[in-house]
């Protein structure tokens, strides 16, 4: 059974404290994504990574930054967190070099920022 | 930019009756569609996607590239398809490593 596992089902952080959300996956897929869901505007993706070392970009990347040191193992970084950033997170993985493939998700971590 | 669009947030029939689940996209180019859904309690998962013209738990979906939509249909709902519903987007040109654009979700309850 195909696994991405989140390191929290729910967080509770204060404003200003620096957060770390952990994502590992069995799978060997290359690529990793992190993604925000909340209501009314879906998904909305943060950063994504393709590679080991390598990070992009998404929509809204402000106030996150990523870490990719191990094939398995994606971090979200909140530098210093703000209410604003009390959310579902969700990270997910998909194999690279194929269109229409499938990306598995982990259970989700609902941060509170508070 | 691509955009994907659910206009309903909230949808609700009656068990056995017909259910249609709308999306609009706005892409450019040629694009690959997904729907995904999350039933309550569980994570995130794949449903179907347009490419493979396939058929799961009763639900079709067909690309109408005039249109430019991807509703999600079953001709007759059951209890167990109550769930959060989303149409997603992955750019099919250039290198897109699977990224993929979500529309807003609609929740879907069938009530018995």
């Amino acid at each position: 059974d195909v696994k991405v596992t989140q390191s929290s089902r729910y967080l509770v952080k204060r404003t200003g404290e620096k957060v770390f959300l952990e994502c590992v996956q069995d799978m060997d897929h290359e690529n990793m994504f992190w993604y925000r869901q909340d209501p009314g505007l879906g998904l909305r993706l943060i950063y994504f990574s393709y590679d080991v070392k390598m990070k992009e970009k998404g929509d809204i990347p402000e106030g996150y930054s990523v870490s990719r040191e191990k094939k398995e193992r994606f971090s979200l970084i909140l530098e210093s967190a703000s209410t604003n950033q009390t959310s579902m997170y969700l990270c997910a993985s998909s194999p690279q070099g194929l269109l229409n493939t499938e990306a598995f998700f982990g259970q989700g971590t609902r941060l509170t920022v508070v | 930019a691509q955009r994907v669009t659910q206009p309903e947030k909230l949808l609700s029939v009656f068990k056995g009756a017909p259910v249609e689940l709308k999306c609009n996209y706005s892409y450019s180019g040629s694009p690959e569609l997904f729907w995904y859904v999350q039933y309550s309690r569980q994570r995130l998962q794949l449903l179907l996607r347009h490419i493979s013209r396939e058929s799961i738990k009763g639900f079709t979906a067909d690309l109408n590239k005039g249109e430019t939509s991807f509703h999600l249909k079953k001709p007759f709902a059951q209890e167990e398809d109550s769930a959060m519903y989303y149409c997603a987007l992955e750019n099919a040109g250039g290198t897109s490593y699977g990224k993929l654009t979500f529309g807003q979700g609609t929740i879907l309850t069938v009530h018995p």
